[in-house]
């Protein structure tokens, strides 16, 4: 069955430096694409980036990248420059190809980032 | 460009009462989907739509549960005999897709968060 995890409830980054959110996936499909969405106070899930199993290169969005890691299962996404802004819950995301028979996308537990001025 | 609605923001009612969620997704996307979240974790799958056809149901939704996507714009989810345990936020997230693709990112709504008393 298909599985994210997210290990990490909470972090904490100074304003300006990197911070690393890690994920772990588990599929035996071996077409999957895997997410990384947003969520502020307000609520509303934001895309950020995806990254497909058959990618060979790193995704890259702005501030925003994925480090993904195949044979580990491990697709952790890194951010740049913290900025205040960053504050959210931030949550990683998967969703099967052709094998799984479904349509729908499955989310790990999140972690919450805490980015101090 | 308008996002995705819905409506209510906030919802409480009494143990037992009967409510409806709305949902107007992005007016170009043909597919739509429900999901739950309780505090602290990620969105859980509920149920997908494409056009008007309700095409996959998560087994962990009971008969309370039912949705319906009439004429493939907007949705509405029906709690029937609501119980403590339905208090979540439901989120509602729409997307255009086309067969199996494992890249399709959701836009998603800014829930409604249900309170039963």
């Amino acid at each position: 069955a298909q599985k994210i995890t997210q290990t990490q409830p909470g972090m904490f980054v100074q304003e300006k430096e990197a911070v690393t959110l890690d994920c772990t996936y588990d599929t035996s499909d071996p077409s999957y694409g895997l997410f990384w969405y947003k969520q502020p106070s307000s609520g509303e899930m934001i895309f950020l980036i995806y990254q497909g199993s058959y990618d060979q290169q790193n995704a890259t969005e702005g501030r925003y990248s994925l480090n993904f890691q195949k044979a580990r299962k491990s697709a952790n996404l890194v951010i740049s420059a913290s900025q205040l802004g960053d504050s959210a819950m931030y949550f990683c995301a998967m969703r099967e190809g052709l094998e799984s028979g479904g349509f729908k996308t499955i989310f790990g537990a999140g972690t919450r980032l805490f980015v101090k001025a | 460009d308008t996002g995705v609605s819905q409506d209510p923001r906030h919802k409480i009612t009494k143990r037992g009462q009967n409510v409806t969620f709305r949902c107007d997704p992005i007016s170009e996307h043909n597919r739509l989907y429900w999901y739950r979240q309780t505090l602290g974790q990620g969105p859980e799958f509920l149920t997908y739509f494409q056009n008007e056809a309700q095409l996959e149901k998560s087994r962990l939704l009971s008969d309370r549960f039912s949705a319906e996507r009439p004429k493939g714009s907007f949705s509405t989810l029906e709690i029937q005999r609501t119980e403590q345990g339905d208090s979540a936020m439901y989120l509602c997230a729409s997307s255009f897709g086309q067969g199996r693709t494992t890249n399709e990112k959701l836009f998603f709504g800014s829930g409604t968060q249900l309170s039963v008393l």
